[in-house]
């Protein structure tokens, strides 16, 4: 499977424990994404990252959360001190070199995260 | 402020049956691109349909079609024939081409519901 790959699929934990994402995006994908996605609403940019460098980060990034994408490749999302209001779907999403403009972005299946 | 709006959150269809799905926008980037994504029950977003704003022709896709008015920002879906299988979550989606930021970040509707009936 050549797709956007994410892991773990499901992730439940307590108010207060750190949890962290990874997203493999296709191979030769230069940019990825990261999206927040809460029931019944449609998804919410997080950040961006054209290779190994963090080019955009969208205000509903709190202190709590980091992202990295060390060497380019996978792409990992961590929240810190996880709270009740942080339960959603988080969605990774690449695109291949060139416009980013015309080029569809392809998405992965998602972490759903419940913050009990 | 980009934004996208779909004034439909849920919507029926016989199956066999075209339905079209609303979504308006707004930009004050001249270039930019509107997809729609479906959205099945297991979460994942399937590419459905992008339309180029300066593309001269409505784009299609199979049994997807993009009837996009540029002077009334809308690019409403219209999927004809429809199957069970097209029962899903349906989201338009817009991104800004020529922004200074460029960085193709997609903004989001609110999202339509779509169920077919037998």
């Amino acid at each position: 499977d050549t797709g956007v790959s994410q892991n773990p699929r499901h992730k439940i934990t307590k108010r207060g424990q750190n949890v962290t994402f990874r997203c493999d995006p296709i191979s030769e994908h230069n940019r990825l994404y990261w999206y927040r996605q809460t029931l019944g609403q449609g998804p919410e940019f997080l950040t961006y990252f054209q290779n190994e460098a963090q080019l955009e980060k969208s205000r509903l990034l709190s202190d709590r959360f980091s992202a990295e994408r060390p060497k380019g490749s996978f792409s990992t999302l961590e929240i810190q001190r996880t709270e009740q209001g942080d339960s959603a779907m988080y969605l990774c999403a690449s695109t291949p070199p060139g416009s980013p403009g015309v080029n569809e972005q392809f998405f992965g299946p998602g972490t759903r995260l419940t913050v009990l | 402020a980009q934004k996208i709006t779909q004034t439909q959150p849920g919507m029926f269809v016989q199956e066999k049956e075209a339905v079209t799905l609303d979504c308006t926008y707004d930009t004050s980037d001249p270039s930019y691109g509107l997809f729609w994504y479906k959205q099945p029950s297991s979460g994942e977003m399937i590419f459905l349909i992008y339309q180029g704003s300066y593309d001269q022709q409505n784009a299609t896709e199979g049994r997807y079609s993009l009837n996009f008015q540029k002077a009334r920002k809308s690019a409403n879906l219209v999927i004809s024939a429809s199957q069970l299988g097209d029962s899903a979550m349906y989201f338009c989606a817009m991104r800004e081409i020529s922004g200074s930021s460029n960085t193709g970040k997609l903004i989001f509707g609110q999202g339509t519901t779509l169920q077919v009936k037998p």
